[in-house]
C-alpha cells in the first residue's frame, strides 16, 4: 500500500527553527509537495521537490532524499502566524497526490 | 481573480437526501479534483478530471458522482447522503494534471454534515 508518515503535532517557540519530517512509501515517485493549512482554511502550496537536495524559499526550506523516501520542511525565525498544519504529499506513478495526515505546528511566545 | 470558488460554504443535510456541491475555477486549468478531509486522515481523492469531458475515480469514489461539461465547472453529487459522508470537501485545480511539477490550488472548502 501507499503510505505517508509525518508527526501528528509539534510545538516550537517564536523565533526558533523547527524541522517537520515526512517519510513515504508510494508506487512510483513524481515529486513531493509541502502545503500549509491554517485552521478552517484551504491548503496553500509551499514547496516542490523532485530531485535530491535542499530547496530554499525565504524562511522555508524543503529537503528530499529519494533513496531514503524522506523529506523535511525547515521553518526558520518562527512567527506566530506559522501556527498551522503542514501537509506532505507525494505524486505517484499515476500522477495522483497521496497525502499525509498533516503535522499541526503550535508556536508559543 | 477569484481562483476557485465553492458553494455552499457549509450545509446540514438529512440522510437520504441528494446534494450537489459546486466548484468553479477561472484560471482555465485543465485538471480538477475533489477531496474530502477528515480529522486524523490525509486528504483523500474522490474523483478527478484531467480535461473537460473526462472524469476518473480516486481513492474513495463510492457514493459520489461528478461531471465535467466545461473547463470551469466540476460539481460533486451525493445521490443519497449517509452520515459517513460528513466531512470537509475541497475542490482543487491544476494546469495539466499529468505533469510532475503540476501544482494543485484549492478552493475554500464546503463543510458538510449529514444527520
Amino acid at each position: 500500500g501507499q503510505n505517508i508518515d509525518q508527526p501528528t503535532e509539534m510545538t516550537a517557540t517564536e523565533g526558533a527553527i523547527v524541522q517537520i519530517n515526512c517519510t513515504y512509501q508510494t508506487s512510483g515517485f513524481n515529486g513531493l509537495f509541502w502545503y500549509q493549512q491554517h485552521a478552517g482554511e484551504a491548503p496553500t502550496f509551499l514547496s516542490y521537490n523532485v530531485l535530491d537536495g535542499l530547496e530554499e524559499k525565504g524562511r522555508f526550506s524543503s529537503f528530499l532524499s529519494r533513496s531514503k523516501g524522506y523529506s523535511y520542511l525547515l521553518l526558520k525565525e518562527l512567527q506566530m502566524k506559522d501556527s498551522a498544519s503542514y501537509l506532505c504529499a507525494v505524486r505517484d506513478s499515476n500522477y495522483q497526490l497521496i497525502w499525509g495526515a498533516g503535522t499541526k505546528l503550535i508556536i508559543k511566545p | 481573480i477569484a481562483g476557485i470558488t465553492q458553494a455552499p460554504t457549509s450545509q446540514i443535510l438529512a440522510a437520504g437526501r441528494r446534494m450537489t456541491l459546486r466548484c468553479t475555477q477561472d484560471m482555465r486549468h485543465n485538471a480538477m479534483y475533489w477531496y474530502r478531509q477528515d480529522l486524523g486522515l490525509g486528504l483523500r481523492l474522490i474523483h478527478y478530471s484531467n480535461t473537460a469531458g473526462t472524469t476518473g475515480k480516486g481513492e474513495v469514489p463510492d457514493g459520489y458522482s461528478v461531471s465535467r461539461a466545461n473547463t470551469d465547472d466540476f460539481p460533486l453529487t451525493l445521490a443519497s447522503a449517509v452520515p459517513s459522508q460528513t466531512s470537509v470537501y475541497f475542490c482543487a485545480s491544476s494546469e495539466a494534471g499529468t505533469s510532475g511539477t503540476d501544482t494543485q490550488y484549492f478552493g475554500p472548502g464546503t463543510r458538510l454534515t449529514v444527520l
